[in-house]
């Protein structure tokens, strides 16, 4: 069965960095084609996608955040890990993870997702 | 960056009847996703393709479309169908989302 699980901090502080972990179970992103990507979605409002990592390492992020973010896998492979630093009030939002099943396939998994508050 | 352009904003219908949604690319799209989003659930995948139906998605859903123009068509809405409808790209880095289609109960 393939779950996806994010954690976090509840509530950050503005211009801290924030630090977010998938933990996937299910499949291994050691040895196959597949990826996770973080995606958020601010209440009320789109979805977002941030970044990408693919099970060879290779990343891929957005443009208008790559200074602030950064996609990596734990040692254990089972784990995808975002920062995000600088965060703002506009970073207010649930954070997502999802997988991908191979290269150029969608979404097909998703965490329940957490919701990440930016407030002093 | 590609921009998907979704319409319209929100769609009042009422269950039995057929909705239409569409999606509008910037530039030509190589791949494109649907997903369904309810309340406080994360979004649930439909289409990865633009007609290729993800596993257990019922076949009242249909999807089409290619180049920049794409649509979802649900043929009869079901009470389980009004929800929020994401068009997704992922032919292209950086992926995008459109804005979504919200069909809510007439």
């Amino acid at each position: 069965q393939v779950t996806l699980k994010e954690s976090g901090p509840v509530l950050v502080k503005p211009t801290e960095t924030l630090t977010l972990t998938c933990t996937v179970s299910g499949f291994s992103l050691s040895n196959t084609r597949m990826g996770v990507s973080w995606i958020r979605q601010p209440p009320g409002k789109a979805l977002e996608w941030l970044a990408h990592i693919f099970s060879n390492g290779e990343t891929s992020y957005s443009t208008s955040l790559r200074s602030k973010l950064t996609i990596s896998r734990a040692s254990s492979k089972s784990r995808v890990v975002l920062t995000m630093t600088n965060m703002d009030p506009v970073d207010t939002a649930t954070y997502f993870c999802a997988r991908t099943y191979d290269y150029l396939t969608a979404f097909d998994y998703w965490g329940q997702g957490t919701l990440i508050t930016v407030s002093s | 960056e590609i921009v998907l352009t979704q319409s319209p904003g929100t769609l009042s219908l009422s269950p039995g009847e057929r909705a239409t949604l569409s999606c509008r690319a910037s530039q030509s799209v190589g791949y494109l996703a649907w997903y369904q989003q309810k309340p406080g659930q994360a979004p649930r995948l439909l289409f990865s393709g633009p007609s290729n139906r993800a596993t257990g998605i019922p076949d009242r859903f249909g999807g089409s479309g290619s180049g920049t123009d794409f649509t979802l068509t649900i043929s009869r809405l079901e009470p389980e169908d009004f929800a929020v409808y994401y068009c997704q790209q992922f032919g292209s880095s950086p992926w995008t989302f459109g804005q979504g289609t919200k069909v809510e109960i007439k």
